[in-house]
């Protein structure tokens, strides 16, 4: 199992330009999120999924758009970055049932370094 | 929706003391408490957890404790190791099993 996989690891983006960030999770997860952190400071919830063809908003969706088109794959698309988009990016899956034993454990992948210039 | 206060958002202590970190949650239907540890340019990743039907749970040096009354839980790790050196962050997760993370707390052991 490869667990939550996600590319690219570092990328520099110019002011306006758009960039999709890839994650895939190979342990069939219904629940998929995309988080972002900025330095020295907490995971805030950008968007989620609870299974394929299902998405909404966590607390900060602005500028950010996500698809889920199969359970695998949740893409999470920047529209016109800005600045305040430099963060590192974590996709994460789980088990959003009543799942016994680690079912409920979230999983992270390794982290996605975004700077905006 | 949940919301999780966690405390301090630093601790500093020497190694071979005990740490302890505190969180507060809001949902009372709120039923999975995860603690997840976080070194320096890595991922977070679990390393204890907890179920509302459980009062405290232990894993070595590390344990849980859950006091649903009060609507808190605590993270308790003895015989610190610089090692231990990282950020830990706490959870709540209720009926939407969506989870909300506390601030963090960066732990800092010195040798």
């Amino acid at each position: 199992n490869a667990g939550v996989t996600q590319t690219p690891k570092f990328r520099i983006l110019k002011i306006g330009q758009s960039m999709t960030l890839q994650c895939t999770q190979d342990m069939n997860h219904n629940y998929m999120y995309w988080y972002r952190q900025d330095p020295g400071m907490g995971l805030k919830l950008i968007y989620y999924s609870v299974g394929a063809g299902i998405t909404d908003k966590g607390e900060v969706p602005n500028g950010y758009n996500v698809s889920r088109s199969t359970t695998e794959d949740f893409p999470l698309r920047l529209e016109l970055a800005a600045p305040s988009q430099t963060s590192v990016y974590f996709c994460a899956s789980s088990w959003g049932s009543r799942r016994v034993g680690t079912g409920n454990t979230i999983y992270f992948g390794e982290g996605s370094w975004l700077t905006v210039v | 929706g949940e919301n999780v206060e966690q405390h301090p958002s630093t601790l500093s202590v020497q190694e071979g003391d005990s740490a302890v970190i505190k969180c507060t949650y809001s949902d009372s239907a709120s039923n999975y408490f995860p603690w997840y540890k976080q070194e320096l340019g890595k991922r977070p990743q679990l390393i204890i957890d907890i179920r509302s039907n459980v009062g405290e749970k232990k894993d070595q040096r590390i344990a849980v404790t859950l006091n649903k009354t009060a609507k808190h839980f605590s993270l308790h790790i003895t015989e610190t190791q610089p090692e231990d050196s990282a950020v830990y962050f706490c959870a709540a997760r209720g009926g939407s099993y969506i989870p909300t993370f506390g601030r963090g707390t960066s732990l800092i052991v010195h040798p």
